[in-house]
């Protein structure tokens, strides 16, 4: 069975610190990666996804960016974090088009305050 | 960028009741699905209803979907204290990316 983990599931980290929080897939071959961010009492906004390895889209300008180095692996980065970076960090994938299994499967999150 | 708009943003209901709430869309999509948050947890998926469906049902879920009203309804039958959570609609337009609404909090009290 597919299955992804998240990690870390909390993190305080002071202002202009680096960030990465990294996601692994498993059970699974070419899926498609995404990173959400959820701000308190907030619906999910779409920062990156990867069809592929190496293949990243941007959704917003941001102080952020992502990196899939495998197939299974999307990371989320940041050289130097702002306080409007804090949040809740969700991971998700999904199957490519055309081979079913419709529906996103999100990782259990990691709640990042920047202080 | 957000799609979805969820109504009511807050539902508080007995137990044994029915938890009803809604979501709008603005274009046109492939299909629509349903997701339930635990207080601090990741997103679980209920539902997914294509846009050439009208209604579709999960053990106590009920989705409709009125695409020449752009809505949608997701229909809690029967609920219980575990329902407690926050339900997000999400649309699937053609490019395979999620859009949420803002969600629907559900409180159930026993």
């Amino acid at each position: 069975s597919q299955t992804i983990h998240q990690w870390p599931a909390t993190l305080v980290q002071p202002v202009g610190s680096p960030l990465s929080l990294e996601c692994t897939v498993e059970g699974t071959s070419n899926p498609n990666l995404y990173w959400y961010r959820q701000a308190a009492g907030r619906g999910l906004q779409l920062l990156f996804y990867s069809v592929g390895i190496g293949q990243i889209s941007s959704e917003v300008p941001q102080n952020l960016s992502a990196s899939r180095p495998q197939d299974r692996q999307f990371i989320l980065s940041s050289k130097k974090l702002l306080l409007s970076d804090s949040g809740f960090y969700l991971c998700a994938w999904s199957a490519p088009p055309g081979q079913g299994g419709y529906g996103y499967t999100f990782g259990s999150g990691t709640r990042l305050t920047v202080v | 960028s957000q799609q979805g708009e969820e109504d009511p943003q807050a539902l508080s209901i007995q137990e044994g009741e029915n938890a009803t709430m809604n979501c709008s869309y603005k274009t046109s999509i492939n299909n629509l699905q349903w997701y339930r948050q635990n207080s601090g947890r990741g997103l679980v998926h209920l539902i997914l209803i294509r846009s050439n469906e009208r209604e579709k049902h999960s053990g106590r879920l009920r989705v409709t979907l009125d695409t020449s009203k752009k809505s949608s309804s997701l229909l809690i039958t029967a609920s219980r204290a575990a329902d407690t959570a926050s339900y997000f609609c999400a649309t699937d337009g053609n490019d395979y990316k999620l859009s949420f609404g803002a969600g629907t909090t559900v409180t159930v009290r026993a």
